[in-house]
C-alpha cells in the first residue's frame, strides 16, 4: 500500500518555542492532506484540511495562526505549532489521499504520528 | 457522514475469531462502511470497506446486514498484535473529506 511518512516521530520542546512536523507521501502524489490531533484515551480530531497550492481549511476551534500549515508540493505538507504551550502536548497525525483517487481505491493513508511534549 | 455506534471495549482469546459489531442505522444508499484500526501510539491503518456485499481480504472479513443498518468486522484468528482500537466509519466513497473517527472499540487479545 501507499506510504505516508511523518517526521519526527517524537519531539520535546520548551514552552514558547515552535515545532515543525513534516508529512510526506513517499510513493504517490497527494492533492489533499489532513491533520489530526489525538489526546490521551481520546479519538482522532480533525484539525485542518490542507490542499496543495492553497490555504488550509481549519476546523472550528483550531487557531490558524497557531497551527501553521503549508502544502507547497504534492508530496509534502508541514504543520508548525507556534509558541507551543504544555496544553499543545498531543499526538499529531497526518493523512493523505492520492491524486486522481477515484472509486477504485479510496482508503486514506496515515502517517505514524508525532508525539509532541511541551515542557 | 452517518453516525456509527460501537461497543467501547471487547476481549478475545488469542487464536479465536474476533467479531466487532457496528451499528449504522442512518446509513444512506451511497455510503460505504469503512474499518480502520489504531495500534497504540501509531497512525490508523486501513482494514477493509464495503457497500452491501460481504468483503474479505488478507486482514479481515466484513459482514454487512441486508438492510445495511449494521455490520461486523471479523478477524478470523486474532493474535496479540491485533490488540488495537477499531473504528467503524460510514462515508461516501471517493469523498474528499476527512474521516470522522468516533470512539471505536478497544479490542484486547489475550494469551
Amino acid at each position: 500500500g501507499a506510504v505516508v511518512s511523518q517526521h519526527p516521530s517524537r519531539v520535546i520542546c520548551k514552552s514558547g518555542t515552535s515545532v515543525k512536523i513534516e508529512c510526506r507521501s513517499l510513493d504517490f502524489q497527494a492533492t489533499t492532506m489532513f491533520w489530526y490531533r489525538q489526546f490521551p484515551k481520546k479519538s482522532l480530531m480533525l484539525m485542518a484540511t490542507s490542499n496543495e497550492g492553497s490555504k488550509a481549511t481549519y476546523e472550528q476551534g483550531v487557531e490558524k495562526d497557531k497551527f501553521l500549515i503549508n502544502h507547497a508540493s504534492l508530496t509534502l505538507s508541514t504543520l508548525t505549532v507556534t509558541s507551543a504551550h504544555p496544553e499543545d502536548s498531543s499526538f499529531y497525525i497526518c493523512s493523505a489521499r492520492a491524486m486522481g483517487q477515484g472509486t477504485s481505491n479510496t482508503e486514506a493513508f496515515f502517517g505514524q504520528g508525532t508525539r509532541l511534549t511541551v515542557v | 457522514d452517518a453516525k456509527t455506534t460501537q461497543p467501547p471495549s471487547m476481549d478475545c482469546a488469542e487464536g479465536r475469531a474476533a467479531n466487532l459489531p457496528c451499528n449504522h442505522s442512518t446509513i444512506s444508499g451511497n455510503e460505504y462502511v469503512y474499518w480502520y484500526r489504531q495500534i497504540h501510539s501509531q497512525g490508523p491503518q486501513y482494514i477493509i470497506h464495503g457497500l452491501k456485499n460481504n468483503e474479505t481480504n488478507e486482514m479481515a472479513s466484513l459482514i454487512i446486514t441486508e438492510d445495511r443498518k449494521s455490520s461486523t468486522l471479523i478477524l478470523p484468528h486474532a493474535t496479540l498484535r491485533d490488540t488495537a482500537v477499531y473504528y467503524c466509519i460510514v462515508r461516501v466513497e471517493s469523498s474528499g473529506y476527512a474521516l470522522n473517527f468516533g470512539k471505536g472499540t478497544s479490542l484486547l487479545v489475550t494469551p
